[in-house]
């Protein structure tokens, strides 16, 4: 099946550093990736859908100045987190989505434990 | 605008039950519809969707859900229960239409099953 990895899995940074997520799609090529971010025993908030080769289109409330999001190839999608600070901890997941028919379908990675001290 | 309604945070059963945990939707047009499973600290697992045809879809690890377009409900079922399926179950949905529709989740619920 589809895979989708993430790294890394789990990151502590000082506030004011940045910090960079990466999401590949490991045996498919993926035109379409999703970052959401989930606070503690909450669901999933989209943050940003990333198309390869264009600029990711940012959800209603998400600073796109702070969240930098690149999809420069096909199995590759980049988040990153600009000087970070301790509210930005949280739990962030990417999906794929594969190209294909309507019923095409996301596939999830394993999610980054963000900590800012 | 699509939205996804999980009515109950937690669900406790016991092992060996018949477990439900509810989900409700509102979508334009025809829904595509997911449950996910979510283990602490970890993305998020498929388990089963509806796209088209028969009402009852049958999915991983013993699970299933109900589509029922009169109640706009997609209740997520397993008839016995185990220990192991406690973990967090997100419902989704998406249009299913021309072009693509980003997935919307619902809150989640917890399910706790006791030995």
């Amino acid at each position: 099946g589809a895979v989708v990895s993430q790294h890394p899995s789990w990151v502590i940074c000082k506030s004011g550093t940045s910090v960079k997520i990466e999401c590949r799609s490991l045996d498919f090529q993926a035109t379409t990736m999703f970052w959401y971010r989930q606070f503690p025993k909450q669901s999933l908030m989209l943050m940003a859908t990333s198309n390869e080769g264009s600029k990711a289109t940012y959800e209603q409330g998400v600073e796109k100045d702070k969240f930098l999001i690149n999809h420069a190839s096909l199995t590759l999608s980049t988040l990153t987190v600009t000087s970070a600070h301790p509210e930005d901890s949280s739990f962030y997941i990417c999906s794929a989505r594969a190209p294909g028919t309507r019923t095409d379908e996301q596939f999830f990675g394993p999610g980054t434990r963000l900590t800012v001290l | 605008a699509q939205s996804v309604a999980q009515p109950e945070d937690q669900v406790n059963v016991a092992e060996g039950n018949p477990l439900t945990v509810k989900c409700t939707y509102s979508v334009s047009g025809n829904p595509y519809l997911f449950w996910y499973v979510q283990y602490p600290n970890r993305g998020l697992q498929f388990l089963l969707k509806y796209i088209t045809g028969d009402n009852l879809v049958k999915g991983s690890y013993g699970f299933e859900a109900e589509f029922n377009k009169s109640q706009t409900s997609f209740h997520l079922k397993k008839p016995s229960a185990l220990v192991s399926d406690s973990a967090l179950y997100f419902c989704a949905v998406r249009a299913l239409g021309s072009g693509y529709s980003t997935l919307t989740f619902g809150k989640g619920t917890m399910l706790l099953v006791s030995p």
